[in-house]
């Protein structure tokens, strides 16, 4: 257990609705990170936020969206699902945000279902 | 921008054998951290070892080495020993350590590895 929570474990969606996939991080951690793994396009970065800031942003579509609450607990919001949209998605956190080595710690993923 | 390139979609190994799984990576920077990340049929992403770039010496944990060559940007895994515990996806990744974006992981596309006994 690595001590990053993601809920819900499982989501099953139409396409075009809208959903939100929560993460809390582990005890002390400021970074979050949103990673979204599929077939097509792999493990990748999607963005990272830094006590309630956004710090960087990665391959993310418009239509998804991020934040991170003031208790550093942090939501991505997908809008106007797509088949394409369906995947696993991490959320890791990290220490800091700083220049020395902070590990990323992996939460189980939310697996996302969009039919 | 950065990318890493695991040549291997899948590799099979006999139990208590060695395996290396490749992984090449391409960047500008001359500070950076390489992983290798597990993530077995749970799905869970384990951190298996760590190598930061600017040290010459080879990472080491347990049945887990990697031979690092900066100047070839080659960072490949060997398991020694392997276990059946060790089948599963193998992702090499990529971090810079200064500068904009530090901290976000760059993945390769992912080894998958079946140790059969």
């Amino acid at each position: 257990d690595s001590g990053v929570t993601q809920t819900p474990k499982h989501l099953i969606t139409a396409t075009g609705q809208r959903v939100t996939l929560r993460c809390s991080p582990r005890s002390g951690d400021l970074s979050v990170y949103w990673y979204q793994q599929s077939l097509d396009q792999g493990l990748q970065f999607l963005i990272q936020y830094y006590n309630g800031e956004e710090r960087a942003k990665g391959n993310i579509l418009e239509r998804f969206s991020a934040q991170q609450f003031p208790d550093l607990h942090s939501e991505l919001n997908l809008s106007s699902l797509e088949l394409g949209d369906s995947a696993l998605y991490f959320c890791a956190s990290s220490m800091t945000s700083g220049r020395a080595y902070n590990e990323q710690f992996f939460g189980p993923g939310t697996r996302l279902t969009v039919l | 921008a950065q990318t890493v390139t695991q040549s291997q979609p899948e590799m099979s190994v006999q139990e208590a054998e060695t395996v290396t799984l490749s992984c090449t990576y391409d960047t500008s920077e001359s500070n950076y951290y390489l992983f290798w990340y597990k993530q077995p049929p749970s799905r869970q992403m384990i951190l298996v070892i760590r190598q930061e770039a600017y040290k010459q010496q080879n990472a080491t944990e347990n049945r887990f080495s990697v031979n690092f060559q900066k100047a070839a940007k080659s960072f490949s895994l060997k398991i020694s020993d392997s276990q059946l515990g060790d089948t599963a996806m193998y992702f090499c990744a990529f971090m810079k350590q200064h500068g904009g974006s530090q901290g976000n992981l760059i993945f390769g596309k992912g080894t998958k590895l079946s140790v059969k006994p």
